[in-house]
């Protein structure tokens, strides 16, 4: 059971636009830390997509887009491609127990 | 460019004690401007972080996984420039992909990431 909580599955057609919430507490998201979001395509390590809540590292598509919210953050991808099929992780940091890093259970994403 | 690359066994046995090794390039493991983390996937399932060192030993772990777990670096050979991950009592439970990667700080993003080992654990 993840600490972060994403939906299992989302899908889209291509040139569509999808969202990925990622569901938090007031000890994590809601405590002001900031949320990341990674893309894995299949086989392959998760990379950084979006850090710092929204913003994108260099090399990075601006269809792709972060924010937050309370105790919640939401990955928006929009102008759907086919090379977007891939699975999305949301983290953030835990200040409970000592402070830990938490992830999402990542979300499988499928461009119809 | 900072990279890195996981090192170990691909089977463990039951009971018996999981243990890898990241060798980092592009960066020294002796800098304090980075964390060296562990961080693993089990088949079809999220990620899951298992902890991280700073060079001079400050070591956090996951609340989940602390009594099983130690992270260390290599001090006595920095030349190798490597960290290393235990994991003891292994069950299948602890079957997956286990990452090596890299933070500016505990609570910040991991980036770059190892390619990845896949461990099994099984008789």
């Amino acid at each position: 059971q993840s600490v972060l909580t994403q939906p299992p599955s989302v899908s889209g057609a291509p040139g569509q636009r999808v969202t990925i919430s990622c569901t938090g507490s007031r000890s994590n998201i809601g405590a002001n830390y900031d949320v990341y979001w990674y893309q894995q395509l299949p086989g392959a390590a998760p990379k950084l997509l979006i850090y710092g809540n929204n913003k994108r590292p260099s090399g990075v598509p601006d269809r792709f887009s972060g924010s937050k919210s309370g105790t919640s953050a939401s990955l928006a991808i929009t102008g759907l491609q086919a090379e977007d099929e891939a699975d999305y992780h949301c983290q953030s940091y835990d200040n409970s127990v000592g402070g830990y890093v938490v992830f999402g259970g990542g979300t499988k994403l499928t461009v119809l | 460019q900072l990279q890195l690359q996981e090192s170990g066994p691909g089977l463990v046995t039951p009971s018996q004690t999981l243990s890898l090794t990241c060798t980092v390039s592009g960066a020294s493991i002796t800098s304090l401007d980075y964390y060296w983390g562990w961080i693993r996937q089990p088949p079809g399932k999220g990620l899951e972080w298992i902890g991280n060192i700073l060079y001079f030993g400050a070591t956090s772990y996951n609340p989940s996984l602390k009594s099983r777990v130690a992270i260390s670096v290599d001090r006595s050979d920095t030349s190798k420039n490597q960290f290393s991950l235990k994991l003891n009592s292994v069950t299948a439970a602890d079957t997956g992909v286990y990452y090596c990667a890299v933070s500016p700080s505990s609570d910040r993003d991991w980036r770059p990431w190892g390619q990845g080992t896949l461990v099994t654990v099984s008789s």
